[in-house]
């Protein structure tokens, strides 16, 4: 298994731009999970699902963000419009029945 | 509400002096505790859980509820273990885990 699976790893766009992110889960995990890293707040939980349905988005920070699991292998978290705040690196996480988090490579958006 | 302190940015030590990464918690009920670590050019990964009460590449952590701490300790620091770590904090049989800031440990020879 490949393990979690983020594209793309790097993203730079223009302040105003539409951002997408795209992440594949682990096969048979049935939690997903987004994280946003800075170096000044670490690891937040942006929201995170079970079984392709959102449990919890209150980490979202804006409206601008927006999640979505369409099916069991696939999961997009969009910016629109993106703001040069919102640089960061994204992750994405898959765990069975919530235990062990795994961790994809991450995506770094760069919004200029 | 839920929150993971680490108080230390970053974390600098000699190899084969002690390491101690500091975390506190704040959480009303039952937690699990968990450390991540991050290493250069690789994922995010776990490292260890404090229901395991194990000792992985040879740190240990212990679970203070008095303290509401759960620092992770090593009593001989090497080069391979500079890396970022995050502590992390999940309700027990919960599904939502929270991290810390993190701290940067650099292990100088």
């Amino acid at each position: 298994d490949a393990g979690v699976i983020q594209s793309p790893r790097h993203e730079v766009t223009e302040m105003g731009q539409e951002v997408t992110l795209r992440c594949k889960p682990i096969s048979g995990h049935d939690y997903l999970f987004w994280y946003r890293q800075t170096m000044m707040r670490g690891l937040e939980l942006l929201i995170y699902f079970n079984n392709n349905v959102p449990i919890d988005d209150s980490g979202m920070p804006e409206d601008r963000f927006s999640a979505k699991m369409p099916n069991a292998s696939f999961s997009t978290l969009k910016i629109q419009p993106s703001e040069p705040r919102d640089s960061a690196v994204y992750f994405c996480a898959s765990s069975l029945s919530s235990r062990d988090l795994y961790f994809g490579p991450g995506t770094r958006l760069t919004v200029t | 509400a839920q929150r993971v302190t680490q108080p230390e940015k970053l974390l600098s030590v000699f190899k084969g002096a002690p390491v101690e990464l500091k975390c506190n918690y704040s959480y009303s009920g039952s937690p699990e505790l968990f450390w991540y670590v991050q290493y250069s050019r690789q994922r995010l990964q776990l490292l260890l859980r404090h229901i395991s009460r194990e000792s992985i590449k040879g740190f240990t952590a212990d679970l203070n509820k008095g303290e509401t701490s759960f620092h992770l300790k090593k009593p001989f620091a090497q080069e391979e273990d500079s890396a970022m770590y995050y502590c992390a904090l999940r309700r027990t049989g919960g599904f939502k885990t929270i991290f810390g800031a993190g701290t940067r440990l650099f292990v100088k020879a």
